[in-house]
């Protein structure tokens, strides 16, 4: 019964493939979050997304694209990866977007673009 | 923009104390975080301060905030094995995990 759950855990693709990246939350939470965490370990947010509202950074090449079925799922999708999309990305889930509630994360998803 | 930095290693003996260290740079943030990511594992807030306050105490941790200096630092009493982690400092304007700003992490290591 893990609170937000990723998969893959590890993924290693070639470059110029298209992946998708699952994640699911069973809190019930209301918004849910991607975050790429690069070589350097700095975290950074990419999307936010509720039912209502979709938030992208502005950084995040349109070749990323969330995707959600329910309120229960993100998925992140990627087209045409590159060698710098190599990442730990993590999902992750709040009940409204004030962070003084907790957010949850998921364990990460290892990408490495060959 | 916002910018959060923090030493990249730290190692301890079991049972000394820990303080991790964390500057930022955007004044307005309301909320500073902990967050703790153990090998393999998701990240998980330890604790977080409001703006207003200096100091934070939850059992074993010890958060202070010394606004003026916009420096944040996490203790860690008696620290164990299982301690060891890499700690992440984050702060935030609004209070939203849509606008965390997190540093590049500190990797705890706690010998025996």
């Amino acid at each position: 019964d893990t609170a937000v759950s990723q998969t893959p855990k590890y993924l290693v693709t070639q470059m110029g493939n298209d992946k998708s990246i699952k994640c699911e939350q069973n809190l019930g939470h209301d918004t849910m979050y991607w975050y790429k965490q690069d070589s350097k370990k700095f975290l950074k947010i990419m999307f936010s997304y509720n039912n209502k509202e979709l938030i992208i950074n502005e950084t995040v090449p349109n070749r990323f694209s969330p995707k959600s079925p329910d309120k229960a799922h993100l998925n992140l999708h990627i087209n045409s990866l590159e060698l710098g999309d190599s990442a730990v990305y993590f999902c992750a889930s709040s009940q409204g977007a004030r962070v003084n509630t907790e957010a949850f994360f998921g364990q990460g998803t290892r990408l490495t673009v060959v | 923009g916002e910018d959060v930095e923090q030493s990249l290693f730290l190692s301890v003996r079991e049972g000394d104390s820990s303080v991790i260290n964390c500057t930022y740079t955007d004044s307005s943030s309301t909320y500073l975080y902990w967050y703790k990511q153990e090998p393999g594992a998701g990240l998980q807030l330890l604790t977080y301060i409001f703006s207003n306050m200096d100091m934070k105490q939850d059992q074993r941790l010890t958060v202070l905030l010394n606004k003026k200096d916009k420096h944040l630092s996490l203790r860690i009493a008696d620290t164990q094995t299982g301690d060891s982690a890499i700690y992440f400092c984050a702060e935030s304007q609004r209070g939203s995990a849509r606008q965390l700003t997190f540093g590049s992490g500190t990797q705890l290591t706690v010998l025996p």
